[in-house]
């Protein structure tokens, strides 16, 4: 149980295109997705917080109008990254707060490595 | 600002040599802390959560425990397929914000 997708696993996108990521919580629901990005030997970096049918919350430092998120039911988050640079290229990953009140953990996708050429 | 540092930054073992990791951490009231298995290129696999000081709990070669100021993670017996980075997080306590701060992890590797 507990399961996490994300799609796609891997993009290669043109500097300036956009390139939107799905996370989709395939056995659960979530009220509550998180968006972070990981660089090569780093730690996970939380860019925001986005709750079903509201707008995401998102950390200080992360451009909203430059990463979008959407979390139109739950099971589904978007993450859409607009007038990608290199400098955006990362690996991104999805986790999900299962709806239960007791559950406090959250459960990660696979991630989608990004690659802004 | 919750802080969360993990120790050593990487750890060799040999097969069968068992060790602790070590998370210290400091938040503004604590929900809850969790453990992580991260593979490379993989996103996080949950392991653990403790909540508060005194708990301990165990999955296979893998043993958490918790004090108020720090976390174990103990792995007896490793063998090669448990070498990944172990990551550790905090969530602090109050309100609807169910963030995770999370440390740099550990680096481990099993070798045979």
């Amino acid at each position: 149980g507990a399961v996490v997708s994300q799609h796609p696993s891997w993009v290669i996108c043109k500097s300036g295109t956009s390139v939107k990521i799905e996370c989709r919580s395939l056995d659960f629901q979530a009220t509550t997705m998180f968006w972070y990005r990981q660089f090569p030997k780093q730690s996970l970096m939380l860019m925001a917080t986005s709750n079903e049918g509201s707008k995401a919350t998102y950390e200080q430092g992360v451009e909203k109008d430059k990463f979008l998120i959407n979390h139109a039911s739950l099971t589904l988050s978007t993450l859409t990254v607009t007038s990608a640079h290199p400098e955006d290229s990362s690996f991104y990953i999805c986790s999900a707060r299962p709806l239960k009140n007791t559950a406090y953990e959250q459960y990660f996708g696979p991630g989608t490595r990004l690659t802004v050429t | 600002e919750d802080q969360v540092t993990q120790s050593p930054e990487a750890l060799r073992l040999q097969e069968g040599e068992s060790s602790s990791l070590n998370c210290s951490y400091t938040v503004s009231g604590l929900r809850g802390l969790f453990w992580y298995r991260q593979d490379p290129g993989k996103g996080p696999e949950f392991l653990f959560t403790l909540y508060s000081a005194g708990e301990e709990k165990e999955k296979e070669r893998l043993k958490a425990t918790l004090t108020k100021k720090e976390s174990f993670l103990h792995i007896t017996a490793p063998k090669p397929e448990d070498s990944a980075t172990y990551l550790c997080a905090v969530q602090a306590s109050g309100g609807s914000n169910y963030k995770l701060t999370f440390g740099k992890g550990t680096l481990l590797t099993v070798n045979p």
